[in-house]
């Protein structure tokens, strides 16, 4: 019973490269998001889709780019990586009715030097 | 904008000794107040969904309830095995996110 799985789980990066955070659910689950998590800031939404092929902003979403060519996969690509992005990065889903519940990953950690 | 604000940051319990975690909020009107649990290294497990004033949820040791400006998160005789961080979050009407708090980082004494 696999539920979301992210990869990879720790990565590090210089600043300017790019990479793609890959996350897949086997729930069917229709609603998809991508948080990010930082010391005292607490969860903070990135991107969330709602159905494939639909994506939508969330609170910081400046640097990400994030596409839902199918129900299983919602990548986030980082075009150029900062220091400001090192954080430890969220996959969610749940169900439309109720996306208040949600099942998460286990996260990625990024570093950016 | 939706505001979530936990209290204490971090608290710290010998086994068996109850207490209460605060979870405050501003929402234009409240569609549903979550709990969840994360453990190091993990990510966030749900726990509660709440959706009035005056609900209340029980799970074991843990007991949620909410008022129109805050929920409380009571847990009860505890043991070690509960020492985790306990995130509150809130969504608004017709929003499909979650507005998290920064979280309670609880830890139980044996």
């Amino acid at each position: 019973n696999a539920g979301v799985t992210q990869t990879p789980k720790f990565q590090v990066l210089k600043t300017g490269q790019s990479m793609t955070l890959q996350c897949a659910q086997d729930m069917n689950h229709e609603y998809m998001s991508w948080y990010r998590q930082d010391p005292g800031m607490g969860l903070r939404l990135i991107h969330y889709s709602v159905g494939a092929g639909i994506t939508d902003q969330g609170e910081v979403p400046n640097g990400y780019n994030v596409s839902r060519s199918t129900t299983e996969d919602f990548p986030l690509r980082l075009l150029s990586a900062a220091p400001s992005q090192t954080s430890v990065y969220f996959c969610a889903s749940g169900l439309i009715a109720d996306t208040g519940e949600l099942f998460f990953g286990e996260g990625s950690r990024l570093t950016v030097l | 904008e939706d505001q979530v604000t936990q209290s204490p940051e971090a608290l710290r319990l010998q086994e068996g000794e109850s207490s209460s975690l605060n979870c405050s909020y501003t929402v234009s009107g409240l569609r549903g107040l979550f709990w969840y649990r994360q453990d190091p290294g993990k990510g966030p497990e749900f726990l509660f969904t709440l959706y009035s004033a005056g609900e209340e949820k029980e799970k074991e040791r843990l007991k949620a309830t909410l008022t129109k400006k805050e929920s409380f998160l009571h847990i009860t005789a505890p043991k070690p095995e509960d020492s985790a961080t306990y995130l509150c979050a809130v969504q608004g009407p017709g929003a499909q996110k979650l507005v998290f708090g920064q979280g309670t980082r609880l830890t139980i004494n044996p």
